[in-house]
């Protein structure tokens, strides 16, 4: 089993709906938890940083961790198509190491 | 302009031909890494290194080398490249090891 699973997808939605995202984890010493957006071709950029537990927004874009479900979630309110992009979860622990989760491509159709 | 650049951008080599792709920051940033991404397997970590002298083996670290001389620079080398190393390549930095900047990437192919 990987440490971090995150549901490939791909997700297709409409220009204006909210964009759901989320991935779980089986490492409890994973404490700070990144989504990043990775456009075709281009490095890895990221969007939301959080440490722990809790809710954090930005624009558009709401992080939430849930350490004690294991489980974290990056919501994206009215989509653009410029959001059409592969978005990966990644968590860092005491190590150091970062893991990342596979991806999920979305597209936000006109 | 703050950034993590790598060369070559793009490579194709042979089978045990050493090469090395090199990885530069210009913020500071005691922390610096290297991935590969894969269709399928995502984002593996293959080496990071938390500050000059100081190099730890990620997830993946079989074929490769590193070395981390000066803070701004950290250098992937393979040794005997495989056609298993073909790949695309990333490096980051970061502050301390949570929030990383990655570079554009290098797509690798070993025939």
């Amino acid at each position: 089993q990987k440490e971090v699973e995150q549901d490939p997808g791909p997700l297709s939605v409409p220009e204006g709906a909210i964009v759901s995202l989320n991935c779980t984890y089986s490492n409890s010493a994973f404490q700070y938890f990144m989504w990043y957006r990775q456009y075709s071709r281009k490095g890895p950029e990221l969007l939301m940083y959080t440490y722990s537990s809790g809710n954090k927004e930005d624009g558009r874009f709401t992080a939430q961790v849930d350490k004690s479900s294991k489980y974290i979630s990056l919501f994206i309110r009215d989509s653009q198509p410029s959001d059409s992009a592969t978005y990966l979860c990644a968590m860092l622990g005491d190590d150091y190491k970062l893991s990342f989760g596979a991806g999920t491509t979305v597209t936000v159709r006109a | 302009e703050a950034q993590v650049t790598q060369n070559p951008r793009y490579l194709i080599t042979v089978t045990g031909k050493k090469l090395t792709v090199t990885c530069s920051q210009n913020m500071n940033h005691e922390y610096m890494s290297w991935y590969r991404q894969d269709p399928g397997l995502g984002l593996r970590q293959i080496y990071y290194s938390m500050n000059v002298e100081v190099t730890d083996k990620g997830d993946v670290p079989e074929g490769y080398k590193v070395s981390r001389k000066e803070k701004r620079n950290f250098p992937l080398i393979l040794e005997s490249p495989s056609p298993n190393q073909t790949s695309l390549y990333f490096c980051a930095s970061s502050p301390k090891g949570s929030e990383q900047f990655f570079g554009p990437g290098t797509r690798l192919t070993v025939l």
